[in-house]
């Protein structure tokens, strides 16, 4: 079945710099793939997600980057701040619409420092 | 308009009892998911339901039973607990669009100790 790994399990940088975290897919029919920030104790929500007919998405400080040949996606964080502190799951879909079924990559806790 | 509630928030069983997590969704959506999350693991997928009516199994669906009681509420039950199933639970519901799958909105989730 599909398998997502994600990369780093932890990311510490300084406030006002950049982050990157890496999710590899395995299934190539894969066509969806949202990104879901956790703040501890909070439940995952949504901050971006890309489709498979694109290959780059930006909101303000976030961005994701889609190579489907190589079957890897990419979150950007930019101008980091400590409210950007949290785990991040990056996912992903191949199923029909109204099913919604999604594989999880491992988290990814950023920690920024003030 | 509360999107996705679940009950309880936390609950403490001994192995071997029995529980039942329940969930509910006022968003009118078809889909209903039930994921486990477990410190460095992500998020698990215990069973779903696609729709009123069905339910399959998902990676992790040992140990754990659902029911899709109508299209709002999707319940996970434990049988007979084990400690391996100490967790967080979450129920989650995604929207669907015409251009395919949209955003899966989860609820706050439970807190499950087996002791």
């Amino acid at each position: 079945g599909e398998n997502v790994e994600q990369h780093p399990s932890t990311l510490s940088v300084q406030e006002g710099d950049s982050a990157v975290i890496k999710c590899t897919y395995s299934d190539s029919a894969s066509n969806y793939f949202p990104w879901y920030k956790q703040e501890l104790g909070k439940r995952p929500q949504l901050i971006i997600d890309i489709r498979s007919n694109v290959g780059e998405k930006k909101d303000q400080r976030i961005a994701v980057t889609l190579n489907k040949t190589a079957k890897h996606f990419s979150l950007h964080i930019t101008e980091t701040q400590p409210e950007d502190s949290a785990v991040y799951f990056c996912a992903a879909s191949k199923t029909p619409r109204n099913t919604g079924k999604l594989i999880f990559g491992q988290g990814t806790t950023l920690q920024v420092k003030p | 308009n509360a999107g996705v509630t679940q009950t309880p928030k936390f609950q403490v069983l001994k192995t071997g009892q029995s529980m039942t997590l329940q969930c509910a969704q006022d968003m009118n959506h078809n889909s209903m998911y039930w994921y486990r999350q477990d410190p460095g693991m992500g998020l698990r997928l215990i069973y779903y339901s696609a729709s009123e009516g069905t339910t399959d199994k998902g990676e992790v669906p040992n140990g754990y039973n659902v029911s899709r009681l109508n299209k709002r509420e999707f319940s996970l039950r434990l049988e007979s607990a084990a400690p391996s199933q100490t967790s967080v639970y979450f129920c989650a519901s995604p929207s669907g669009t015409s251009g395919g799958v949209s955003e899966q909105y989860f609820g706050p989730g439970t807190r499950l100790t087996v002791t």
